[in-house]
C-alpha cells in the first residue's frame, strides 16, 4: 500500500529565508506526487505535481519540488518565503495500481515570522 | 463561481442526529471523493465515486453513507452523528486519468462539522 510521511509537523521560518518541506513516500513503482497548500479557512490548492520526466518541477507561488527516486522523496522548496506562505502543506501520492486514489501525509504547518 | 462547492460551510449538530453534506461541481469530472481532515492526520478518504453508478468505500467509511445523484452532485450522510465525527470535511473531483499522467484532484472549500 502507498503511504506518505511528512516528518516535520511544524516549521517556523523568517520572512525572506528559504524553506524546505520534506516528503517521503512508500510505493514500489513510480508514483504520481503532489503538493497541496491549505491557507487558514480555505480548501486545498495544488502547488505542483510530478508525473514523469524532469525530476525538478516548478509550481505556483514560486515553489519547486524535486523527485528523488533513490531516496523516495519529493521535497518542496521556496528560495524566499513571504508572510502569505504561512499555511499548512500536504504531500500526496497516487498510483495507477490504486486507481489513482491519493494518500496524504499528515501535513506540515509553516509559520512565517517577520 | 467556484468549480467545487460544498454546503453547508459550517454545521453544529447533536449526537444521534442525521446530517447531510452536499457537494456540487461544474468541472464536468466523473470522479468525486469525500475526505475528512483531522489535526495531525491529514486527509483520509471516506468514499469515492468514479461515475454515477460506481460508489466505493474508502479507508474510513464506517458511520457514513453517500449518494451520487448526478455526475455533478455527491452527498455525504451521517446517519447518526457522534462526537468523534467532528472534523473538517472536503469534497474533491478529478478527471479520468490518461495514459502517462495521474489525476489532479480539485477540492471544495470544506465543511466544518461539530457534533455535540
Amino acid at each position: 500500500a502507498q503511504s506518505v510521511t511528512q516528518p516535520d509537523i511544524h516549521i517556523t521560518v523568517s520572512e525572506g529565508a528559504s524553506l524546505e518541506l520534506r516528503c517521503n513516500y512508500s510505493y514500489g513503482a513510480t508514483p504520481y506526487l503532489f503538493w497541496y497548500v491549505q491557507s487558514p479557512g480555505q480548501g486545498l490548492q495544488l502547488l505542483l505535481k510530478y508525473f514523469s520526466g524532469d525530476t525538478l518541477v516548478q509550481g505556483i507561488k514560486g515553489f519547486e519540488a524535486e523527485f528523488k527516486r533513490s531516496q523516495s522523496s519529493f521535497n518542496l522548496r521556496k528560495p524566499s518565503v513571504h508572510w502569505s506562505d504561512a499555511a499548512e502543506y500536504f504531500c500526496a501520492v497516487g498510483a495507477r495500481s490504486n486507481d489513482y486514489k491519493l494518500s496524504f501525509g499528515a501535513g506540515t504547518t509553516v509559520t512565517v515570522r517577520a | 463561481d467556484a468549480d467545487v462547492t460544498q454546503t453547508p460551510r459550517n454545521r453544529i449538530t447533536k449526537t444521534g442526529k442525521r446530517i447531510m453534506l452536499e457537494c456540487s461541481q461544474t468541472k464536468g469530472h466523473d470522479r468525486m471523493y469525500w475526505y475528512r481532515q483531522d489535526p495531525g492526520l491529514g486527509l483520509r478518504l471516506i468514499y469515492y465515486s468514479f461515475d454515477v453508478k460506481d460508489i466505493n468505500k474508502g479507508e474510513i467509511s464506517d458511520g457514513y453513507s453517500v449518494s451520487r445523484q448526478a455526475q455533478a452532485k455527491f452527498s455525504l450522510s451521517l446517519e447518526s452523528a457522534i462526537p468523534n465525527q467532528t472534523a473538517l470535511y472536503f469534497c474533491a473531483t478529478s478527471d479520468v486519468p490518461t495514459a502517462g499522467a495521474g489525476n489532479e484532484q480539485f477540492f471544495g472549500p470544506g465543511t466544518r462539522l461539530t457534533v455535540l
